[in-house]
């Protein structure tokens, strides 16, 4: 059964950047059935599709963060991570990281890790 | 980029009643729709993809209709643990895949 899970700091300074890693277990991030995902919520708000990453290390980003956005895969630990620059307090959210499931013609995120608050403060 | 609308924003039922959430696209995605159910402290849970398509383990009380740019998302027979918030999300064309801003659904 494919498991994710976030980690990385709870505090983050404004102008810094934020980075989180995904460690994924019971599936490999070599499978070509998935993308990998990043989603946030900032507090009270809805969902925001960050960007993904495939295990070829193909990657799209949202737009609107993409100037500041990295997402990157290492097979060897099974793991995916995300880098937000230059980052300010609008970016305080839970990040959750997710597994987009294409192995047919339709795509969903299923399953999702079980998010991380990240705090932009000084 | 597509954009997604849910309405209503808010939503108050009672346990065993129907209720129907919309959600609008700005452009025709096919039935390249998924309907995910979050409370509160909790990651989003996947209910529907293919815009009709129950995910394994879902209830069926919960169903999905729809295709083009309007869809809705229908729970017959309202249980207590059906109170939460309800995010649609298109996954049409490349990422990232947009999310509509959620419809909350409450006593």
């Amino acid at each position: 059964q494919l498991q994710l899970q976030e980690s990385g700091p709870g505090l983050v300074k404004p102008s810094e950047t934020l980075s989180l890693t995904c460690t994924v277990s019971g599936g490999s991030v070599s499978s070509s059935t998935y993308y990998w995902g990043w989603i946030r919520q900032p507090p009270g708000k809805g969902l925001e599709c960050i960007g993904t990453i495939y295990y070829t290390g193909a990657t799209y980003y949202n737009p609107s963060l993409k100037s500041r956005v990295t997402i990157s895969v290492d097979t060897s630990k099974n793991q995916f991570s995300l880098e937000l620059s230059s980052v300010t307090a609008a970016d305080t959210a839970v990040y959750y990281c997710g597994a987009y499931d294409s192995s047919n013609y339709f795509g969903w995120f299923d399953p999702w890790g079980q998010g991380t608050l990240v705090t932009v403060s000084s | 980029d597509i954009q997604m609308t849910q309405s209503p924003s808010s939503l108050s039922a009672s346990v065993g009643d129907r209720v129907t959430i919309t959600c609008r696209a700005s452009q025709s995605i096919s039935n390249f729709l998924n309907w995910y159910q979050q409370k509160p402290g909790k990651a989003p849970k996947l209910l529907i993809y293919a815009a009709s398509s129950l995910q394994s383990g879902v209830p069926s009380r919960f169903g999905g209709s729809g295709s083009g740019t309007d869809f809705t998302l229908t729970i017959s027979g309202l249980q207590p643990e059906d109170f939460a918030t309800y995010y649609c999300q298109q996954s049409y064309s490349t990422p990232p895949y947009t999310f509509g801003q959620g419809t909350k659904l409450d006593i």
